[in-house]
């Protein structure tokens, strides 16, 4: 069985501070991890991805994220938040077999303050 | 090169009645995953399929079902529906090799009365 929680519902920074976005998963097997981030009333839209290979990841619009296996944690940065970056953000694990469901977690919203 | 379609973008249907979604996956893309989005929640999966056949399922009950297509494009069916059920429904696609990212459709909400 797989679970991602992301801690903290909300989160607020002011434009151009550094965001952080955390996120814990469960796995009984090698992850894949993922940051998709969703705009009101849109679908959503992947940001990065962890398969296994650099433990850092970059992703668009600035954004990165570090697997620490020691950790279980996959946790999202951006060096300075951006108004745009206002929006909702999920962690999401899958395996890395075939017809590998995805699961997320409850989201955490990105309020940007000028 | 035409990402996920969904249609309807919005439904509004009356408890009890049944619903038809449906999803065409990304050009190259021959996996297709239905996920149900409540309000201020994560996506939950719903059900997979590939090869025309459902290859996995989540935690919902038989009044949901789906059809895969030859040409890969998906359904999803809702019966006998509940007011529990409004929701956005969010289709995503894959290429058959397993664990890579999945291409999200804009959703189609669907409001229970």
């Amino acid at each position: 069985a797989q679970s991602v929680t992301q801690l903290g519902s909300h989160v607020s920074v002011s434009e151009g501070a550094l965001v952080l976005l955390r996120c814990n998963y469960s796995s009984s097997v090698p992850p894949y991890l993922f940051w998709y981030v969703q705009y009101p009333n849109q679908g959503l839209q992947l940001l990065l991805k962890y398969t296994s290979a650099a433990t850092l990841v970059k992703g668009i619009n600035g954004f990165e994220a570090e697997f620490k296996k020691s950790e279980t944690s996959f946790h999202l940065t951006k060096p300075s938040a951006h108004m745009s970056d206002a929006a909702e953000y999920f962690c999401a694990v899958s395996g890395s077999g075939g017809y590998q469901k995805v699961t997320f977690g409850t989201g955490t919203k990105l309020q940007v303050i000028p | 090169d035409a990402g996920v379609t969904q249609s309807p973008t919005h439904l509004i249907k009356t408890r009890g009645q049944q619903v038809t979604l449906r999803c065409s996956p990304k050009s190259g893309h021959d996996t297709v995953s239905w996920y149900q989005q409540a309000l201020g929640q994560g996506p939950q999966f719903i059900f997979q399929y590939y090869e025309e056949e459902e290859r996995q399922r989540g935690n919902f009950p038989d009044r949901f079902s789906g059809h895969q297509f030859p040409n890969y494009s998906s359904e999803l069916n809702v019966n006998a529906l509940l007011l529990g059920d409004s929701a956005l429904y969010l289709c995503a696609s894959s290429p058959r090799t397993g664990g890579s990212e999945q291409y999200f459709g804009p959703g189609t909400r669907l409001t229970v009365t």
